[in-house]
C-alpha cells in the first residue's frame, strides 16, 4: 500500500542554518503531497501542500518541489529560526485518506 | 479565527474504565475526524464522519471504541474499557466544503494515560 518515510529526528540545527528534511514515498498515481508541523502543545497545522508534479508549495519561508522522479517532497528552509522549533509529517492523499509519515523533530539552537 | 474545539484537553484514567472525548468543527465543515496520535508516530484514522454518517470507521476498535455525530455537528469519541495501550493523543480535525481531503483543520488534542 502507499506509505510515506520521513528521515528519522531529531535534528538539531543552529539559528539561521540551512534546513532539509526528507520525505518520500510509495504510491500507485500522482497523490497530493503536504506537510504539517505541529509546535509544543499545539495542534497539527497544515504547512505547505502540492497536488501534480513539479509543483512547489511554500509557507512562511518553507518549500516543498513535488518530484516525481524521485518520490519526495523534501522541506526546505534557507534559515530558520528559534521559533521553527516544531515536529513537522510528511503526508499523502491516498484515495481520499491521507497516509502520514513518523514526524521528524526539529530543534533550532540560538 | 475559527478554531476545532476539543476537550477535555488531558485525561488520566484507570484501566477497565470508560472515557469520553468532545470535539467541535469549525463551522460549516461537513467532514469530521478522529485520529488517534502515539508518541513518535504519525496520526493514524480512527472514523471520518461526513454530515451525522460514518465515512469510514475501517480503523475503529469496534470491540471498545464507538463515536457519534448525532446531529452532523459536534461529535464524541468513547472508549470502553480503556486499556492501557489506548494511551495516546486523541485528535479531531475537520475539513472545509471543496478542498483537498488533505487540507485539514485540527483541534489541540485530548491527551489521554490509562494507568
Amino acid at each position: 500500500g502507499d506509505s510515506v518515510t520521513q528521515m528519522e529526528g531529531p535534528v538539531t540545527l543552529s539559528e539561521e542554518a540551512c534546513l532539509t528534511i526528507n520525505c518520500t514515498y510509495t504510491a500507485t498515481g500522482y497523490p497530493s503531497l503536504f506537510w504539517y508541523v505541529q509546535y509544543p502543545g499545539e495542534g497539527l497545522q497544515l504547512l505547505l501542500k502540492a497536488t501534480k508534479a513539479d509543483d512547489k508549495g511554500s509557507n512562511k519561508g518553507f518549500e516543498a518541489t513535488y518530484r516525481k522522479e524521485t518520490t519526495s517532497f523534501h522541506l526546505e528552509k534557507g534559515s530558520v529560526q528559534v521559533s521553527d522549533s516544531a515536529v513537522y509529517f510528511c503526508a499523502l492523499d491516498s484515495n481520499y485518506q491521507l497516509i502520514w509519515g513518523a514526524g521528524t523533530k526539529l530543534i533550532i539552537k540560538p | 479565527e475559527a478554531e476545532v474545539a476539543q476537550s477535555p484537553r488531558y485525561k488520566i484514567t484507570e484501566k477497565s474504565q470508560a472515557v469520553a472525548f468532545w470535539c467541535d468543527p469549525i463551522s460549516g465543515h461537513a467532514t469530521l475526524y478522529w485520529y488517534r496520535q502515539i508518541l513518535g508516530q504519525g496520526p493514524e484514522l480512527l472514523v471520518q464522519f461526513q454530515d451525522e454518517s460514518v465515512v469510514d470507521d475501517s480503523q475503529l476498535p469496534k470491540d471498545r471504541f464507538s463515536a457519534e455525530r448525532l446531529k452532523g455537528v459536534d461529535s464524541t469519541l468513547k472508549i470502553q474499557p480503556a486499556e492501557l495501550g489506548d494511551s495516546a493523543m486523541y485528535l479531531c480535525a475537520s475539513n472545509p466544503p471543496g478542498t483537498e481531503t488533505g487540507e485539514l483543520f485540527f483541534g489541540e488534542g485530548s491527551r489521554l494515560t490509562v494507568l
